[in-house]
């Protein structure tokens, strides 16, 4: 079936540094990718949609500029949280939806597995 | 986006069925449900979806109501494993997945 490889799984970096999280699919292509973000005991929230070759479109509220989006290929999207600080600190998730119909066993979406993000 | 209701928490013992509703009394005519799961510490995995006609596969089963104002996730027999947060999701394919509050699940040995 589909997979959505993602890593970091987890990371500890010092504030004011940046943070690079890639999600590549592994046996699908992905026009579109989400990027979520996820506090303990809350639920996920859509931070941004990238698309393939275009700029990311980002939720109300979320900074593009503190987020940086790439979606270079069809396989491959990337956050970078830039100057990270430690309300930045929470998990991350990615997820891909396959190009065409066809191509995807359920017509959803596949998820990766989280990147947890701690800014000390 | 259409809205969806669904119990905060639910409760069951191992080994027997489990029945998780959600109201999604605005969806569209095109919009499939999607049911999805979180284990702790783990990006959400697919459990099953459907458009109109009750849907089986190996990990559930989907029931919609007629008017599909509403459907109901059932697990046959609740294992351990199956101890996470379900959210059920109006949506039609190619629009981003917008995540409600789910159902947290706990299940008891």
């Amino acid at each position: 079936g589909a997979v959505v490889s993602q890593h970091p799984s987890r990371v500890i970096c010092k504030s004011g540094t940046s943070v690079k999280i890639e999600c590549r699919s592994l046996d699908f292509q992905a026009t579109t990718m989400f990027w979520y973000r996820q506090f303990p005991k809350q639920s996920l929230m859509l931070m941004a949609t990238s698309n393939e070759g275009s700029k990311a479109t980002y939720e109300q509220g979320v900074e593009k500029d503190k987020f940086l989006i790439n979606h270079a290929s069809l396989t491959l999207s990337t956050l970078t949280v830039t100057s990270a600080h430690p309300e930045d600190s929470s998990f991350y998730i990615c997820s891909a939806r396959a190009i065409t119909k066809g191509a995807h066993p359920n017509y959803g979406y596949t998820f990766g597995s989280g990147t947890r993000l701690t800014v000390v | 986006d259409a809205k969806t209701t669904q119990p905060n928490s639910m409760e069951s013992n191992e080994e027997e069925p489990v029945h998780l509703p959600c109201n999604h009394s605005t969806i569209s005519g095109t919009d499939y449900i999607h049911w999805y799961r979180q284990l702790p510490s783990q990006g959400p995995e697919y459990v099953i979806h459907g458009l109109t006609s009750n849907v089986n596969n190996r990990m559930a089963s989907l029931a919609i109501a007629e008017d599909r104002k509403s459907s109901t996730l059932i697990l046959h027999r609740a294992t351990l494993r199956d101890a996470a947060v379900y959210y059920c999701i109006p949506n039609t394919g190619g629009f981003k997945t917008i995540f409600g509050a789910g159902t947290r699940l706990f299940v008891k040995a």
